[in-house]
This record gives structure tokens, sequence and C-alpha cells, in this order.
């Protein structure tokens, strides 16, 4: 079954860390860029960045720019985006997504994860 | 960054009325546009991408067009599954951007 599996849901203080991380499967992991979009609550999407898991390379929104580190593991098909510093204005939920095209690092996204929510709260 | 606008917010319609949204990048996005469907509380559906190519398991009731700056979703006849929220996607240039949406509403 072609999937993306999110980690669960994060509940933070300001100024923390947090990791989500994305396992691929049921498709080859590393022919499709991933990139991260989150939602908050009752908003529309804000994109976040993308990172092509064959090599790793990522390219970062700018206002995420300095907070936010995209890797992966081909190893266990996984993505990974750490967002640091955060505030309560990152309160959203956050999801990874695959392209729709092979090797297209810029495309639609056909294949959501479920999304993890990741509350920052004092 | 490319900015876009969605049409309506929101509209209200009966089942098996004909519905037209519209959305418009602030500099042409070629055909590099994708839309999307999304029930509250589930994740996002891609509609379609490249503007007016069905994505797997799209119903035909479900069309899309235009390019450059101008697109249009349209539902020839809306189910009782169609009312959610719609919203588009432009991917031609960094960073990616999406529309506001719209939200599709029984009447």
């Amino acid at each position: 079954q072609v999937q993306l599996e999110q980690s669960g849901a994060e509940v933070k203080k300001p100024g923390a860390s947090v990791t989500v991380s994305c396992k691929a499967s049921g498709y080859t992991f590393t022919d499709y860029h991933i990139h991260w979009v989150r939602q908050a609550p009752g908003q529309g999407f804000e994109w976040m960045g993308i990172i092509h898991p064959n090599g790793g390379s990522t390219s970062y929104a700018q206002r995420f720019q300095g907070r936010v580190t995209m890797t992966r593991d081909t190893s266990t098909s996984t993505v990974y985006m750490e967002l640091s510093s955060l505030r309560s204005d990152d309160t959203a939920k956050y999801y990874c997504a695959r392209v729709v095209i092979p090797a297209a690092g810029y495309d639609a996204f056909d294949l959501w994860g479920q999304g993890t929510m990741v509350s920052v709260t004092s | 960054e490319i900015v876009m606008t969605q049409s309506p917010a929101s509209l209200s319609v009966s089942p098996g009325d004909r519905v037209t949204l519209s959305c418009r990048a602030s500099q042409s996005v070629s055909s590099n546009l994708g839309w999307y469907q999304q029930i509250p509380g589930q994740v996002p559906r891609l509609l379609f991408y490249g503007a007016s190519t069905r994505a797997t398991g799209i119903p035909a009731r479900f069309s899309g067009s235009g390019s450059a700056t101008e697109f249009t979703l349209t539902i020839s006849s809306l189910q009782s599954e169609d009312f959610a929220l719609y919203y588009c996607q432009q991917y031609h240039r960094w960073p990616v951007t999406f529309g506001g949406g719209t939200k599709v509403e029984i009447k």
C-alpha cells in the first residue's frame, strides 16, 4: 500500500524544538521529492520546504530559514522535519506530501501523510 | 512570491447544481497549478495537476481549466460528498504558494 505515515501529535513549550517523521512505503522512496506543508487551525496551507530523498538536497521557504531542517534516512525510507525556536503561532498540523511525478521537484502533491498536530503552549 | 487568490471565499449551493470556482495568480504560473479538495478533519485530496490533468480516481464531473494567471475548477453536478473546501496551488516558482480556499456549503 502506497502511503506516508507520520509520527504522533506533539505538545511543546515556546522556545523548544520538534521533530516530525514521515515514513514512506509502497513505492521507491528515492524516486519522489517530499514537501512539508503546515495548516494552522481553521486556516489554509503554508509551504515549508522540500527534500529530495535521493541525495538529501533541500530548499526551505524564506520565513523558515534558520529554524527548519529537513533530513532523510534512506535505510528506513523516512524523512524528518525539525522546527526549532517554537512560538505559539507555530501551532498547526504539519503534513508531508509526495509529488505526483517521479523526479519532479516542484509539482502537485498526490500523496499526503495523515498530518501531525504540533501544539505550542506554555 | 506568487500570490494566489481564490473566489468566492464561500458559496452555498444545492445538490445537482453546477459550480465554478476561480483561482487567479499574481503572475503567470503557466500550467503549473494544482487543485485540492479538503473535507474538514481529513487529508487534502489532489483533484488536478497541470491545471487540467485529472488525478487518479477523480470523477469526471470535476474539470479543471486555465493557464497563465486565470484558472477554473468546475463541478458539473454537485454531489453530497463534494461539500468541502477547495484550494489551488502554484508550483511554478519557489516558494510554492496556495490560495486561501473556497468553501462549498449546502444551501
